[in-house]
């Protein structure tokens, strides 16, 4: 198993830019996430899915858009980027039942925006 | 609202000696309780959790944690700490009555252990 898969591992946009962040799991994992980690505030959730065609949004989502049409894939989007979303941006999933609590993480994306 | 502290933004230990990374939380109803580790440019990895039942959970590399509701904390212990355990770590919580799936994080406490 490859486990949670990220791409790209760095980015850098212009302010306004759009682009898509890419989240692939091989464990048939029913729950995925987005979080973003800044320096002094932990992670933060962006929005999650609990099974395909199902997301909701976490503490963070505004300035980010998400979908969930497979149970593999989760990217997530960012419609016009602004520099406050630089950040390292990880991407989790995790069984259903009772390891549903049990979160894989994938190696992050280092996203800056100038 | 739910919330997580952790009030070290570091620890220093020296190896073979006992340590502890401190965690407390604020949620409604009984919290269900998580530790993470990161490193260095790794995402993090799962440890050990808190859901119901011995105060005192047993996880991944010999890390154990104790819940204690009185003082709302949720603590992390190793006996004896080794040089490969230093490393970022993070607690998070859940409140299962929300009906959400959704994680709070602390800001991560960073363990250094010196040889």
């Amino acid at each position: 198993n490859a486990g949670v898969t990220q791409t790209p591992k760095f980015q850098v946009l212009k302010t306004g830019q759009s682009m898509t962040l890419q989240c692939a799991q091989d464990m048939n994992h029913e729950y995925m996430s987005w979080y973003r980690q800044d320096p002094g505030m932990g992670l933060r959730l962006i929005h999650y899915s609990v099974g395909a065609g199902i997301t909701d949004q976490g503490e963070v989502p505004n300035g980010y858009n998400v979908s969930r049409s497979t149970t593999e894939d989760f990217p997530l989007r960012l419609l016009s980027a602004a520099p406050s979303q630089t950040s390292v941006y990880f991407c989790a999933s995790s069984y259903s039942g009772a390891r549903r609590d049990e979160q894989f993480f994938g190696p992050g994306t280092r996203l800056t925006v100038l | 609202a739910q919330s997580v502290a952790q009030p070290e933004d570091q620890v220093n230990v020296a190896e073979g000696n006992p340590l502890t990374v401190k965690c407390t939380y604020s949620v409604s109803g009984n919290p269900y309780l998580f530790w993470y580790v990161q490193y260095p440019n790794r995402g993090l990895q799962f440890l050990l959790k808190y859901i119901t039942g011995d105060n005192l959970v047993k996880g991944s590399y010999g890390f154990e944690a104790e819940f204690n509701k009185s003082q709302t904390s949720f603590h992390l212990k190793k006996p004896s700490a080794l040089v490969s355990d230093s490393a970022l770590y993070f607690c998070a919580v859940r409140a299962p009555t929300s009906g959400t799936y959704k994680y709070i994080f602390g800001t991560g406490t960073r363990l250094k252990v010196l040889a």
